[in-house]
């Protein structure tokens, strides 16, 4: 079965703060894909990254990195000097071979302060 | 990337009506687009495959006959929540996946329809 989970269910910093936010995922499959998301209060899903399997390549896009870890299944997200914006929810999903079927985790609220 | 669009953004209806909502990929020819569903302060859970010109895939547990997906062409796929009762008051989102060579690919999702029965 898959499964992600996202054990943070809500997590509040002060601006200016790195946070990270947990992803584990369970798949017997060797092919998969993983996603970060994040949703504002708007609702709208905004896509943040792509990893597949086969690249363990961490990966920094400005403020946010990825750390791939496949020997522990997880998937972290790290933001650094965050900020007000960052405030939303973030879900962490996993996708088998492409099949464009999506799992969700349970989604981490992230809440910065000023 | 692909643009998805969504109508109506929200709708509130009357228990025992229908309401059909449309999901639209603007720039993109989508033979697949799936269909999410997402309680308040809960996360997505995956409801349909639609898919173009054939009949939709439902996920264990989703009646296929309340919630009836119709893809007629690449560009639109409309469901429909038939007998609407207040519990499927729900945000309803679809998503379009992009497939490119070898392994990648992206998946685009709308902006959701907030649905509430009254």
């Amino acid at each position: 079965a898959q499964k992600v989970t996202q054990a943070q269910t809500e997590i509040s910093v002060v601006e200016k703060e790195d946070v990270t936010l947990d992803c584990v995922y369970e798949t017997r499959d060797t092919t998969y894909y993983l996603f970060w998301y994040k949703q504002p209060p708007s609702g709208e899903l905004v896509f943040l990254i792509r990893r597949n399997s086969f690249d363990e390549q961490n990966e920094i896009s400005g403020r946010y990195s990825w750390n791939f870890q496949k020997s522990t299944s997880s998937f972290n997200f790290t933001i650094t000097a965050s900020q007000v914006v960052d405030s939303a929810v973030y879900f962490c999903a996993l996708d088998i071979q492409g099949a464009q079927k999506l799992v969700f985790g349970q989604g981490t609220r992230l809440t910065i302060n000023p | 990337g692909a643009v998805v669009s969504q109508h109506p953004s929200w709708v509130i209806c009357k228990s025992g009506t229908s309401v059909k909502i449309e999901c639209r990929s603007l720039d993109f020819q989508a033979t697949t687009m799936f269909w999410y569903r997402q309680f308040p302060k809960q996360s997505l859970m995956l409801m349909a495959t639609s898919n173009e010109g054939s009949k939709a895939t439902y996920e264990q547990g989703v009646e296929k006959d309340k919630f009836l997906i119709n893809h007629a062409s690449l560009t639109l796929s409309t469901l429909t929540v038939t007998s609407a009762h207040p519990e499927d008051s729900s945000f309803y989102i679809c998503s379009v996946g992009t497939s490119g060579a070898g392994l990648s690919y992206e998946q685009y999702f709308g902006p959701g329809t907030r649905l509430t029965v009254t």
